[in-house]
């Protein structure tokens, strides 16, 4: 089962930040945060991902709270192409990903 | 360009019939992973192999095979015992997992849809 829960959807202006939250509150001191996204039909996209500290790269910016129990990924100016399905993902050692439904994204004009 | 390539992108089986789906990297990735997704759902491990001539079971193995005979490839059969293939399959690659910190980023193919005639 995945450790992690999203909203089930959210709705965001072209051009505006995109703050997508995700809940993990049983995560264990070792386990990394993953996001990713799928746009349709299409495979999983790496976006980014986190063990304890903030973290930017060129597509996203990952915010984790002091105690680890929630994060959020923020895509700073969200375009139509943004439009997918967001996962959030806790990883332990093991090897595989477990995806839970996440959050739709629809940016608007 | 350097990734993961999965063919055919569309592949229709007939009854009683074992199909084959191709997953092929040129990343040097030592792990290979499969993937099944039914509509308006995650993702579902299937098999998965962390280096050449070894693989494992994932949560859905029944009904699938798999070989990893090179690096590069990991093949995946989708068997006449399965009894419900219509999905998307999606292969993925890493490096090596191990360790207790797991930071291996899992990269994915564009996907094969099956559907049964």
């Amino acid at each position: 089962d995945a450790k992690t829960t999203q909203p089930p959807s959210m709705d965001c202006a072209e051009g505006r930040a995109a703050n997508l939250p995700c809940n993990h509150s049983t995560i264990s001191g070792n386990e990394y945060v993953y996001w990713y996204r799928q746009i349709h039909s299409q495979g999983p996209q790496y976006i980014i991902h986190g063990l304890k500290n903030n973290e930017t790269n060129e597509m996203a910016s990952l915010i984790i709270t002091e105690d680890r129990k929630s994060s959020t990924l923020i895509l700073p100016h969200a375009t139509l192409r943004d439009t997918a399905v967001y996962y959030c993902i806790v990883r332990d050692g093991g090897n595989k990903l477990v995806f839970g439904a996440g959050t739709i994204l629809r940016v608007k004009s | 360009d350097g990734g993961i390539t999965q063919s055919p992108k569309y592949l229709f089986r007939k009854e009683g019939q074992n199909v084959t789906l191709s997953c092929e990297q040129n990343l040097n990735h030592d792990a290979m992973y499969w993937y099944r997704q039914d509509p308006g759902q995650g993702l579902r491990l299937i098999y998965y192999s962390q280096i050449v001539n070894d693989f494992q079971k994932g949560d859905i193995a029944e009904g699938y095979s798999v070989s990893r005979e090179k690096k590069e490839s990991f093949p995946l059969t989708v068997t006449s015992a399965q009894k419900n293939p219509t999905a998307f399959y999606l292969c993925a690659s890493s490096d090596r997992t191990g360790g207790v910190v797991a930071k291996n980023i899992q990269y994915f193919g564009a996907g094969t849809r099956l559907s049964v005639l």
